[in-house]
C-alpha cells in the first residue's frame, strides 16, 4: 500500500481481555517498529523487527505483550489480560533497508487507540 | 534526568519568525531523529542525522556530536507548522529501532 496501515483505529475493551493490533507496513520495508504513546506521556519503544534478524523486544513492558511478524510483512501486537495502564495509542512505523534511498525516513501509521475499561 | 531533553517545552511564535527547538542527550548515539506530530496525532519523520546538517525546505536540522546537542530550525514560520516536534535518539550499540524519545516541544504559530 501507499502508507503504513494499522487496524483497528480504535479499540475499547474490558480489563482482562486479550487484544490484537495489526500493522501492514509499506511493501518492501524490511524494518518495522512498534511504539506506544500514553495519554500525556511521550513515545515509548516496544519492539523492532529487521528483516530475518531476531527482533529487539527490549521495550516490551511485560510478558503480557508479544509481537510477531509473518513473512517479513504484516505484524501483530498482542496484549493479553489487558490492564487499564495499557490504554494508549499504539504506533507502527516502517523503513526501507538501511542502504536504500530514503532510508533515513521512518513512515508512521495513524495508530491504534486502545482504551481498557 | 531524562536521557533526551528538549527545550522549550512550549513555544508560541508569530508567522514569519525564525524558530529554534533544542535537543540535548546524555548517551552515545548512532543517530538522531526529528519527528513532527500534528494536532490530529499523525507523526511524520522529518530528519535522521548522525553528523552535520540537513535541510529540507524551510526546515534545517543540525547536530553537534561532541556537545551531544541538536537543533531544529524553522525559517519563515507558518501557522501550518503548528505541531509537536519530537527529538529521538538511537543508542550507540543498540538496535536502530530502539529509540529514546524526548517529551516534545509544542509549537504554535499565530497568523
Amino acid at each position: 500500500g501507499a502508507g503504513v496501515s494499522q487496524s483497528p483505529s480504535n479499540k475499547v475493551t474490558e480489563k482482562g481481555k486479550d487484544v490484537e493490533l495489526r500493522c501492514d507496513p509499506i511493501s518492501g520495508h524490511t524494518a518495522l517498529y512498534w511504539y506506544r504513546q500514553s495519554l500525556g506521556q511521550g513515545l515509548e519503544f516496544l519492539i523492532y523487527f529487521q528483516g530475518n534478524s531476531a527482533p529487539d523486544k527490549s521495550g516490551l513492558p511485560s510478558d503480557r505483550f508479544s509481537a510477531e511478524r509473518t513473512g517479513g510483512s504484516v505484524s501483530t501486537l498482542t496484549i493479553q489480560r489487558t490492564q487499564q495502564e495499557d490504554s494508549a495509542v499504539y504506533l507502527c512505523a516502517s523503513r526501507i533497508p538501511y542502504t536504500g534511498r530514503g532510508a533515513n525516513v521512518l513512515t508512521f501509521g495513524a495508530g491504534s487507540r486502545l482504551t481498557v475499561l | 534526568k531524562n536521557e533526551v531533553e528538549q527545550s522549550p517545552q512550549n513555544l508560541t511564535a508569530q508567522e514569519g519568525e525564525f524558530i529554534t527547538i533544542n535537543c540535548s542527550y546524555s548517551v552515545g548515539i548512532s543517530a538522531l531523529h526529528w519527528l513532527q506530530q500534528h494536532p490530529g496525532g499523525g507523526i511524520v519523520s522529518l530528519f535522521m542525522l548522525s553528523s552535520g546538517k540537513k535541510k529540507h525546505g524551510r526546515l534545517i536540522a543540525t547536530i553537534n556530536i561532541q556537545e551531544k546537542h541538536s537543533s531544529l530550525h524553522i525559517t519563515a514560520s507558518h501557522p501550518r507548522d503548528s505541531a509537536v516536534y519530537i527529538c529521538a535518539v538511537s543508542r550507540y550499540g543498540g538496535s536502530q529501532g530502539n529509540l529514546i524519545f524526548g517529551k516534545g516541544t509544542k509549537l504554535s504559530v499565530k497568523p
